[in-house]
């Protein structure tokens, strides 16, 4: 069926390296794509956000990328550092509705 | 502070008993979601809403209930008929497609 889905459940990273998060979508006629960071007890926390007719976004230490060819997305964060500890979701907005579609998450860990 | 307040923090439900749970917002969306989240797992939609006065089911809405009288409420109610109703319950808002969600910091809900 029709799904968004992560690669990797945990993701361990030293503090300072780089990390990135990849998540696999199968819709194709999704158009909308947005990364959530959320920590334990909390709500979701939006990230950053994509649309189909862009491959690359940048935000503060954030970099997402979309390729629409292989329906693949990544969200990667630059100089990791303990505060970035959290599960990262991606989520897929289909073209009808606003109602999006989540991942299961990836667990990343920041080593000291 | 404009955002999203869920109340309470934590529920409990007797057998047989509905429960309700609070969603309000005041950032002047006019679409809210209700969604529940398992132990390690992604975010399911249960309800949402894109305007007042009307709400539409979302994958798992059997055993729940919502009205949207007033634009910043989205109330949740879960029935006796949900006979798993232990979760991590989150409630977002949007301002329209293509935006992303904003979401508040859940309600725990668990049977006694």
């Amino acid at each position: 069926g029709e799904s968004v889905g992560l690669h990797l459940p945990t993701l361990s990273v030293q503090e300072g390296d780089n990390s990135i998060i990849n998540c696999a979508y199968s819709n194709s006629a999704s158009d909308y794509f947005i990364w959530y960071k959320q920590e334990s007890g909390k709500g979701p926390q939006f990230i950053i956000d994509i649309r189909s007719n862009m491959d690359k976004r940048q935000g503060q230490r954030v970099t997402v990328l979309l390729n629409k060819t292989v329906k693949h997305l990544s969200l990667q964060i630059a100089a990791t550092q303990p505060g970035d500890s959290a599960v990262y979701f991606c989520a897929e907005n289909r073209a009808a509705g606003n109602k999006l579609t989540f991942g299961g998450g990836t667990r990343v860990l920041v080593k000291p | 502070d404009g955002g999203i307040t869920q109340s309470p923090k934590y529920l409990f439900r007797k057998e047989g008993q509905n429960v309700t749970l609070s969603c309000e917002q005041n950032l002047n969306h006019d679409a809210m979601y209700w969604y529940r989240q398992d132990p390690g797992q992604g975010l399911r939609l249960i309800y949402y809403s894109q305007i007042v006065n009307d709400f539409q089911k979302g994958d798992i809405a059997e055993g729940y209930s919502v009205s949207r009288e007033k634009k910043e409420s989205f109330p949740l109610t879960v029935t006796s008929a949900q006979k798993n109703p232990t979760a991590f319950y989150l409630c977002a808002s949007s301002h329209d497609r293509d935006q992303p969600q904003h979401f508040g910091d859940g309600t725990r809900l668990s049977i006694l």
